[in-house]
């Protein structure tokens, strides 16, 4: 069964700094990888989609790689801002069964210091 | 830019009744999910929807809920008996009829239930 952790469960950082956030999952048998955006009591705002035989997506400050054969995501804010503050989550698309459904991770609490 | 949206945002029902989750997909998709997020926890699949059918349902999916796309642009979610254990944020999402390689899911803003 495929499990998704995030690691770290909450980051605290300055206003400007480079961070990075981490994502593991425990069967490389995915068709592609989703990070996403929830800010407190909302929805969830797609960020970048890596798909399986891809190594990085990115998107303005954004970047994400992925390394499917060790099982392993990160995602890369550049100068962070405080608008950053939010919850990341990553999910992946397992193969089998209809393969279309996520399986998330926990996320990681950002919180970006004026 | 096309959005899922979901009605109510928020609802409050007494444990026992049924409630009905409303969701109207991005227009030109044609796959369609239910996740839900107990507060504090991962968010979970529930159910998914394809060419009038369920296509894949987890073990929570049991025969209290349903689906339903009742016209061609909705898509509802029933709890036929809730219980306190039903309470959650509920997402609506959607994608497009593309390989699962590059299948991105786009999410409402949800509902939040509340069973009292």
């Amino acid at each position: 069964k495929q499990e998704v952790t995030q690691i770290p469960a909450a980051l605290s950082v300055p206003e400007g700094e480079n961070l990075v956030l981490n994502c593991s999952f425990t069967d490389s048998a995915i068709y592609n990888l989703q990070w996403f955006r929830q800010d407190p009591g909302k929805g969830l705002t797609s960020l970048l989609l890596i798909q399986s035989s891809q190594r990085e997506q990115t998107s303005g400050r954004l970047n994400a790689s992925l390394d499917k054969s060790s099982g392993r995501s990160t995602l890369y804010i550049a100068a962070s801002q405080p608008g950053d503050s939010a919850t990341y989550l990553c999910a992946v698309r397992p193969r089998g069964g209809s393969n279309y459904k996520l399986t998330f991770g926990k996320g990681t609490l950002l919180t970006v210091n004026p | 830019e096309p959005e899922v949206t979901q009605t109510p945002s928020h609802q409050v029902t007494q444990m026992g009744q049924e409630v009905i989750l409303r969701c109207v997909p991005i227009s030109n998709h044609l796959y369609f999910y239910w996740y839900r997020q107990i507060l504090g926890q991962k968010v979970e699949f529930l159910v998914s929807f394809y060419n009038n059918e369920i296509s894949e349902k987890s073990e929570i999916f049991d025969d209290q809920f349903s689906v339903e796309r009742p016209d061609g642009s909705n898509f509802t979610l029933k709890i036929r008996s809730t219980k306190l254990e039903d309470s959650a944020m509920y997402f609506c999402a959607s994608s497009a009829a593309d390989t699962p390689s590059n299948t991105e899911a786009f999410f409402g803003q949800g509902t939040r239930l509340t069973v009292v």
